[in-house]
């Protein structure tokens, strides 16, 4: 049964630090990996999706990697800002199972002035 | 192009009552999932539909819980007798036809039911 593990909790980071998020699965047969934002009473916004054939990706001040083999994967936030404070999920899904994906508890990022 | 809608946003019912949490997928999209997020939990996946099938419900409640996407309109959650238990954001997601497609989910707002 895949896990996805997200490591830490919460970070709390003075703006222009980079932020390094961690996100680790159990189970290398995954699809596709997403990254998603989440504010506070709202939905989810798409930041990045990896396919498992690819290494990163790369959107503006966020870059995100994948290593399929060690089930790990790493979103990057460059010159973190005020506004990128949110919690991040980062979600699996399988190859037996597009689609359905599994998501990790999150970590909660505050970028304080 | 519109996002994907969901509503109500908010959802208050006493215990016994139904509810009824409708999406509308993006333009395009054929497919619907219904995701859970219970308080101080992470998201967990309930059902995956497109018109008129249901693909995957392993993450329904075998009682009480059903979701239809029909040919025509909106996908519905229902919840018939609610209990407090139930109190949670429910999320709609979509994406296009799997052949067409990266399989990036794109998600609503949620709605947010409250049981009383």
């Amino acid at each position: 049964k895949q896990e996805v593990t997200q490591i830490p909790a919460a970070l709390s980071v003075p703006e222009g630090e980079n932020l390094v998020l961690n996100c680790s699965f159990t189970d290398s047969a995954i699809y596709n990996l997403q990254w998603f934002r989440q504010d506070p009473g709202k939905g989810l916004t798409s930041l990045l999706l990896i396919q498992s054939s690819q290494r990163e990706q790369t959107s503006g001040r966020l870059n995100a990697s994948l290593d399929k083999s060690s089930g790990r994967s790493t979103l990057y936030i460059a010159a973190s800002q005020p506004g990128d404070s949110a919690t991040y999920l980062c979600a699996v899904d399988g190859t037996d199972s597009w689609g359905k994906f599994q998501f990790g508890a999150g970590t909660q990022v505050v970028v304080t002035p | 192009n519109a996002g994907v809608m969901q509503n109500p946003r908010h959802l208050v019912r006493r215990r016994g009552q139904e509810a009824r949490l409708r999406c509308s997928p993006m333009k395009g999209h054929s497919h619907v999932y219904w995701y859970r997020q219970l308080p101080e939990e992470g998201l967990k996946f309930m059902v995956y539909l497109q018109k008129e099938n249901i693909i995957d419900e392993s993450g329904m409640p075998k009682e009480r819980f059903s979701a239809e996407f029909p040919k025509e309109g909106p996908s519905i959650l229902r919840i018939q007798q609610v209990v407090r238990g139930d109190s949670a954001a429910y999320f709609c997601a979509s994406s296009p036809a799997q052949s067409t497609n990266t399989g990036e989910l794109f998600f609503g707002e949620g709605s947010r039911l409250t049981v009383l």
